[in-house]
C-alpha cells in the first residue's frame, strides 16, 4: 500500500514563531488532506489540497503532487495551535481509503 | 446540521462481549469508513464503503463487521472484543471521489477488559 511520511514527529515553538509541517507519499495521489487534532481528540480539516497552493488565516498548504509532497505552513503561532497535525492521501484506484501519516505532535508554548 | 454523529462515546466491554458503534451522517455523503487509533499512532481504516450496500475491507479488519443498508447509517460490530480491540474509533464520510474531503465524528473510546 501507499507509504506516509511526515516530518518532524514532534515540534516544540514559542508562541510566535513560524513552522513548517512536511508529508511525504510514495505513490501518486488525487485527494490530500491536512487535519489538526486537538487536545480534545477531536479532527479538524484543514486543507483539501491534491496539488497547488491553499491559505486560510495563518496557515497555508503547497502539496507538489509530481514530486510527491505537501508541506503546512503556521505562521506566528499560537498556544491553540497545538495538537497534532496529520497528512492522509487516497489514491484515485482505491476510492474511499485515506492513508494517515503518523502525524507532528505540535507544542506551542506561551 | 449534526455532520457525522456517533454513538456511544465511551464504552468499557469485557473480553468476549459484544457490541455495535452506531455511525449516522446527515450530509448526503456516499463514502463512509471507520478508523482507529492507538495512542501516538495515526488513524488507521478499519472498513469503508462506497455507497449503500457496498463495504470492503481496510488495513486492520480482522475482528470487525460492517454493513451499509442506508447512505446515513454505517454501524461497526465487534463480534467478539479482545483486549487488542482497545483503542478510540472514528467514523468518517466524504461525498466521493475528487471531492473527498473528509469529515469526522467526535470520536468513540472503547476499553477491553
Amino acid at each position: 500500500g501507499i507509504q506516509v511520511e511526515q516530518s518532524p514527529p514532534d515540534l516544540i515553538l514559542q508562541e510566535g514563531a513560524n513552522s513548517t509541517l512536511r508529508c511525504n507519499f510514495s505513490d501518486s495521489v488525487n485527494n490530500l488532506q491536512w487535519f489538526h487534532q486537538n487536545p480534545w481528540g477531536q479532527l479538524i480539516n484543514l486543507f483539501y489540497i491534491p496539488s497547488g497552493t491553499k491559505q486560510n488565516g495563518r496557515l497555508s498548504a503547497t502539496t507538489v503532487a509530481t514530486e510527491r509532497y505537501s508541506l503546512l505552513y503556521i505562521s506566528s503561532s499560537q498556544t491553540t495551535d497545538s495538537g497534532v497535525y496529520f497528512c492522509a492521501v487516497e489514491r484515485i484506484t482505491n476510492a474511499g481509503k485515506s492513508t494517515f501519516g503518523d502525524g507532528t505532535t505540535l507544542t506551542v508554548k506561551p | 446540521n449534526a455532520g457525522v454523529t456517533q454513538t456511544p462515546k465511551f464504552q468499557v466491554l469485557k473480553t468476549g462481549q459484544s457490541m455495535t458503534l452506531q455511525c449516522a451522517q446527515d450530509m448526503n455523503h456516499e463514502y463512509m469508513s471507520w478508523y482507529r487509533q492507538d495512542p501516538g499512532m495515526g488513524l488507521r481504516l478499519i472498513h469503508y464503503s462506497v455507497g449503500a450496500g457496498i463495504t470492503d475491507q481496510g488495513e486492520v479488519p480482522n475482528g470487525y463487521n460492517v454493513s451499509r443498508s442506508t447512505t446515513e447509517d454505517f454501524p461497526l460490530r465487534l463480534l467478539s472484543a479482545a483486549p487488542s480491540q482497545t483503542s478510540v474509533y472514528f467514523c468518517a464520510s466524504s461525498y466521493g471521489p475528487d471531492t473527498g474531503e473528509l469529515f469526522f465524528g467526535e470520536g468513540s473510546r472503547l476499553t477491553v477488559l
